[in-house]
């Protein structure tokens, strides 16, 4: 029973354009939704993260929207940059019990 | 100057036998964390200590026993290694036990552990 999931293993996008990774969850009960990014041989690092009192939150050149009522969540990334290729996991925590439930990752390429 | 450094990064050991990985955080970080990446790439939480007390104990089977001797260090220790143990194995640590909230895990660059 995978309460986070992310559909798309994987996402081609050409430099310069944007990348929109998606997201959905199960749970109701998640208060926090997370972003990593992770480089082959390397832990996961964090990227950008919702409240969901949130429907908004934008660092830089990364946007994450959560739509609560649909259950699903995006990062957004514009200009995409060839360094931004790695594998992006979403990630939810519900309560105070410092658990993180991980979606399955996918794998973003963006070309030159 | 690295946060959370575990060792070793690659374990290449026979079935039947016991390993143990070490994880130490420098970040003054309250909580960590044991993950599993399987072969699907999902990450799946094992164990959490905050300040040396067990908080999350998930179905792991009982060959895998975490030591936490202080807020900074984790160590799994494994017995009886099985072919299905084959995994990465990530140490995290976080601010407080409620998840780092907003903040994130800080995690390890992994272990590779083959069992053959």
């Amino acid at each position: 029973d995978q309460q986070v999931k992310q559909n798309s293993p994987s996402l081609s996008v050409q430099e310069g354009r944007i990348s929109i990774l998606n997201c959905d969850y199960t749970n109701s009960m998640f208060d926090y939704f997370l972003w990593y990014k992770k480089y082959p041989a390397e832990g996961p690092t964090f990227l950008i993260s919702i409240s969901s009192i949130k429907d908004k939150n934008e660092d830089g050149r990364f946007t994450v929207f959560l739509n609560k009522s649909a259950k699903h969540l995006s990062l957004h990334i514009v200009p995409s940059q060839p360094g931004d290729s790695a594998v992006y996991f979403c990630a939810a925590s519900g309560g105070n019990t410092g658990k993180l439930i991980f979606g399955q990752g996918t794998t973003l390429q963006v070309k030159p | 100057d690295t946060a959370v450094s575990q060792t070793p990064k690659y374990l290449v050991t026979q079935m039947g036998n016991d390993k143990s990985i070490k994880c130490e955080q420098n970040l003054g970080h309250d909580t960590m964390y044991w993950y599993k990446q399987d072969s699907k790439k999902f990450l799946k939480i094992m164990f959490s200590y905050n300040n040396k007390e067990l908080i999350i104990n998930e179905t792991v089977p009982n060959r895998f026993s975490p030591k936490s001797p202080d807020k900074a260090h984790l160590n799994l220790h494994i017995n009886s290694l099985e072919l299905g143990d084959s995994a990465v194995y990530f140490c995290a640590s976080s601010l407080d036990r409620g998840d780092g909230l907003g903040y994130g895990y800080t995690f390890g660059s992994g272990t590779r552990l083959t069992v053959v």
